[in-house]
């Protein structure tokens, strides 16, 4: 079983639409997780971490935790063709302080 | 936020010959981290550089392939060494941001082996 899951994708969703990308995890006693955004060809930027259950909010972006459930998402609000990247879930383990990268989604909004 | 300087951006190396990657931070950091991502994948980490100490590497990491410094609290080095074409990857420096690892990357390396 992998440690950190996501679907492969391509998610496509039209502009303006709300893109949900989902992301589950193995290690129950994790404590944090965290949303990258790849662009071809450059790093990973960081857009959003969370700790603690509930849904967290920073302008456009929702990240969504369920410890319970083992399962962290991160919502889009009103798509931007700007937004079509590969995003990364991103979890860090109890038994250390690395991140565990799970192999993203790629994410492309139609104009 | 810290501020991560990585060099070179990109090389093309001949195989056989090594490659040292060089990790820069505007800050003090306790924990530097080396990844690889490696063409449509993610990332892979390779090692965690503690200052002061030997680096520690995941599974599938060895030190004679992947040597790393780690001389004070604000740089460290990665080096590929003995390269072959199936090290043709983007390697990543990373840094812990704090309490709960919030972890900021560099530029990254291309790496090209030919």
């Amino acid at each position: 079983q992998k440690e950190v899951e996501q679907n492969s994708g391509p998610l496509s969703v039209p502009e303006g639409a709300i893109a949900s990308l989902n992301c589950t995890y193995s290690d129950r006693g994790s404590q944090s997780f965290f949303w990258y955004r790849q662009y071809s060809g450059k790093s990973p930027e960081l857009i959003m971490f969370i700790y603690s259950n509930g849904d967290k909010e920073d302008g456009r972006f929702t990240a969504q935790l369920n410890k319970a459930s083992q399962y962290v998402s991160l919502l889009i609000r009103d798509s931007q063709p700007s937004d079509s990247a590969t995003y990364l879930c991103a979890v860090n383990m109890e038994y250390g302080n690395k991140l565990v990268f799970g192999a993203g989604t790629i994410l492309r909004v139609k104009s | 936020s810290a501020v991560i300087s990585q060099k070179p951006s990109r090389d093309i190396c001949q195989r056989g010959t090594s490659l040292t990657i060089q990790c820069q931070v505007d800050s003090q950091v306790t924990m530097m981290f080396w990844y690889r991502q490696q063409p449509g994948q993610s990332l892979t980490l390779i090692a965690t550089a503690n200052q002061g100490s030997e680096a520690t590497y995941e599974s599938g990491f060895v030190i004679d392939k992947f040597p790393i410094s780690r001389p004070n609290l604000t740089f460290s080095t990665l080096t590929v060494s003995n390269m072959s074409p199936e090290d043709s990857s983007i390697y990543l420096c990373s840094v812990d941001g704090g309490a709960y690892t919030e972890a900021f990357f560099g530029q990254g390396t291309r790496l090209t082996v030919v």
